[in-house]
């Protein structure tokens, strides 16, 4: 099994471009969320999901776009890259029914670096 | 809003001795969850183990237990034997059991060293 996989692992961006990293689950989880981690900040969330068409807000939404048109796909997009968003990106995912086992326990992907310059 | 407190930025540990994690957490629930996660060099999130919040017993894993004192709202990590491969980010986690979000959130990591 795959389990959450996210592209790219790197990538450096320039300030005011624009880019979008990919999160894909094969475990038909229904719950998938964005977390960003900065030094000593451990981490913190960005947008998360409930569903297919349903997104909402976390901590840290501005500058990021989210949508969610499968169960399987939750991209994030940047927006006008700034050196602010220089950060590690997690996508993770769960099941949102408490009746499953694990369904409070979250799968992490491998993370992004971003760096805006 | 929940927080969680780990109070220690950086921990050392001697191969094969124990070694305690701190973590305090602040809510109004009285259901939740509480997790710690590994993050080793390669960045990968790992649980290393979790804890009902309605549960009186603490959960273990092999080598990796918790002391949950919920009145305290203490939630520490005990690593016995510790081992080089131990060596890594551990970060803290609350989840509250009732609502439709299942948002988790996280301390601010403690880095663990282990010495040979």
């Amino acid at each position: 099994n795959a389990g959450v996989t996210q592209t790219p692992k790197f990538r450096i961006l320039k300030i005011g471009q624009s880019m979008t990293l990919q999160c894909t689950q094969d475990m038909n989880h229904n719950y998938m969320y964005w977390y960003r981690q900065d030094p000593g900040m451990g981490l913190k969330l960005i947008y998360y999901s409930v569903g297919a068409g349903i997104t909402d807000k976390g901590e840290v939404p501005n500058g990021y776009n989210v949508s969610r048109s499968t169960t399987e796909d939750f991209p994030l997009r940047l927006e006008l890259a700034a050196p602010s968003q220089t950060s590690v990106y997690f996508c993770a995912s769960s099941y949102g029914d408490r009746a499953r086992s694990g369904a409070n326990v979250l799968t992490f992907g491998a993370g992004s670096r971003l760096t805006v310059l | 809003a929940q927080t969680v407190t780990q109070s220690q930025p950086e921990m050392s540990v001697q191969e094969a001795e124990t070694v305690t994690l701190s973590c305090t957490y602040d809510t109004s629930e009285s259901d939740y969850y509480l997790f710690w996660y590994k993050q080793p060099p390669s960045r990968q999130m790992i649980l290393v183990i979790r804890q009902e919040a309605y549960k009186q017993q603490n959960a273990t894993e092999n080598r990796f237990s918790v002391n949950f004192q919920k009145a305290a709202k203490s939630f520490s990590l005990k690593i016995s034997d510790s081992q080089l491969g131990d060596a890594a980010m551990y970060f803290c986690a609350y989840r509250p059991m009732r609502g439709s979000n299942y948002k988790l959130t996280f301390g601010k990591g403690t880095l663990l060293t282990v010495n040979p």
